[in-house]
């Protein structure tokens, strides 16, 4: 079975600062894997997604993921944080075998921006 | 183009009552999920049609909950009776399965229904 782990439900960062939020999943195949962003009275926003192609990807709004697979961790990072970043960060997994694709999600983390 | 768009955006019912959501996905998107979320907690698996067709139900907590997609476009999801453990969010999501790419596909996902059940 599949399952991820955020650490942290939330986490606060100032301004201009590095943003960091954590994922670590536990899979028996290959899987792909994605954040997505909720802000507020909205639906789930896909930022980014990792399908094998390249360990190292970027998504929307300056964000970027590492997939390590030594680490089973799959952490969101940004160099800069923004006030606009403010929101619920969702990391997801979901099984490469073709068809299977019910997402499994952590339990989010929310991100709040000092100014 | 217009987003995946649920109906009522909240929803306050009493025990036993009964409650049906709507969700319609994007036109032409095959796939379409509902996940729940309870307070607190993680966004969970309900359901997943292909067309018209359920492919997976395996999240579906009970027999309390039908989901509905007749003729492939809009999908209803129906609860009862509801108990006080119904509440949550639950939000429905759409994919289009682009070239066969399978759990790859993006889910776009609506802004949620709110159940309350008091």
């Amino acid at each position: 079975a599949q399952s991820v782990t955020q650490l942290g439900s939330h986490v606060s960062v100032s301004e201009g600062a590095l943003v960091l939020l954590r994922c670590n999943y536990s899979s028996s195949v290959p899987p792909y894997l994605f954040w997505y962003v909720q802000y507020p009275n909205q639906g789930l926003q896909l930022l980014l997604k990792y399908t094998s192609a390249a360990t190292l990807v970027k998504g929307i709004n300056g964000f970027e993921a590492e997939f390590k697979k030594s680490e089973t961790s799959f952490h969101l990072t940004k160099p800069s944080a923004h006030m606009s970043d403010a929101a619920e960060y969702f990391c997801a997994v979901s099984d490469s075998d073709f068809g299977n694709e019910k997402l499994t999600f952590g339990t989010g983390t929310r991100l709040t921006i000092i100014p | 183009e217009a987003g995946v768009t649920q109906f009522p955006s909240h929803s306050v019912i009493e025990k036993g009552q009964t409650v049906t959501l709507r969700c319609d996905p994007i036109s032409g998107h095959d796939n379409l999920y509902w996940y729940r979320r309870v307070m607190g907690k993680e966004i969970k698996f309900l359901l997943h049609f292909v067309k018209e067709s359920k492919q997976d139900e395996s999240g579906m907590p009970n027999n309390r909950f039908l989901a509905e997609r007749t003729g492939g476009t809009y999908s209803t999801l129906k609860v009862q009776p509801a108990e006080l453990e119904d509440s949550g969010v639950y939000f429905c999501a759409s994919s289009q399965d682009k070239f066969g790419q399978g759990a790859s596909n993006e889910q776009f996902f609506g802004p949620g229904t709110r159940l309350t059940v008091l």
